[in-house]
């Protein structure tokens, strides 16, 4: 059983351009959150997400960011017209529906640098 | 809102010994779960051990335990037979229960290094 998976592992951006960042979750796993890792610091919750909801998106900046996770396919976080300050590690999660949904497994995470 | 605390931002320790990294919480909840995440220099999170709030024996795994004193909001890890491997962030988590969404909160974590 393949983990979360997450691409691009790295990705480089110029100001001003687009970032998409794509997440599978583990096979059976209906429930994807992301987060965002800053430079020393911890992850912080952005979004959560179930096939094609957002079930909450309290975490997301309001303008630039947004996320879906359609019927079909990953989860993908996009992020529009990027700025310095994106420059982070940006993780995913998936749990299951149902069994333990508490319990989240995380990708390898893509890391972002805006340049 | 709910707020996760490690207070060590930097701790060490020698091969073989014990070493304990603290985390405290502040919630008004009374169901929820806390957890130790470990993230190595491959920035792969990876889950050491979880407490159910309503349990009050606590958490094992192997050579890691935690210290839960729900009353305290206290929540900390104790890692027994420190091997090299065991160099890392250490990241406590906390998430409500009571609901069905189980975003996760947390600290600003440890960082764990060995002593040569």
């Amino acid at each position: 059983n393949a983990g979360v998976m997450q691409n691009p592992r790295h990705l480089v951006r110029r100001r001003g351009q687009e970032a998409r960042l794509r997440c599978s979750p583990m096979k059976g796993h209906s429930h994807v959150y992301w987060y965002r890792q800053l430079p020393e610091e911890g992850l912080k919750f952005m979004v959560y997400l179930q096939k094609e909801n957002i079930i909450d998106e309290s975490g997301m900046p309001k303008e630039r960011f947004s996320a879906e996770f359609p019927k079909e396919g990953p989860s993908i976080l996009r992020i529009q017209q990027v700025v310095r300050g994106d420059s982070a590690a940006y993780f995913c999660a998936s749990s299951p529906r149902t069994g333990d949904p508490h319990e989240q497994y995380f990708g390898p995470g893509t890391r972002l640098t805006v340049t | 809102a709910q707020t996760v605390t490690q207070s060590q931002p930097e701790m060490s320790v020698q091969e073989a010994e014990t070493v304990t990294l603290s985390c405290t919480y502040d919630t008004s909840e009374s169901d929820y779960y806390l957890f130790w995440y470990k993230q190595p220099p491959s920035r792969q999170m990876i889950l050491v051990i979880r407490q159910e709030a309503y349990k009050q024996q606590n958490a094992t795994e192997n050579r890691f335990s935690v210290n839960f004193q729900k009353a305290a909001k206290s929540f900390s890890l104790k890692i027994s037979d420190s091997q090299l491997g065991d160099a890392a962030m250490y990241f406590c988590a906390y998430t409500y229960s009571g609901g069905s969404n189980y975003k996760l909160t947390f600290g600003k974590g440890t960082l764990l290094t060995m002593n040569p």
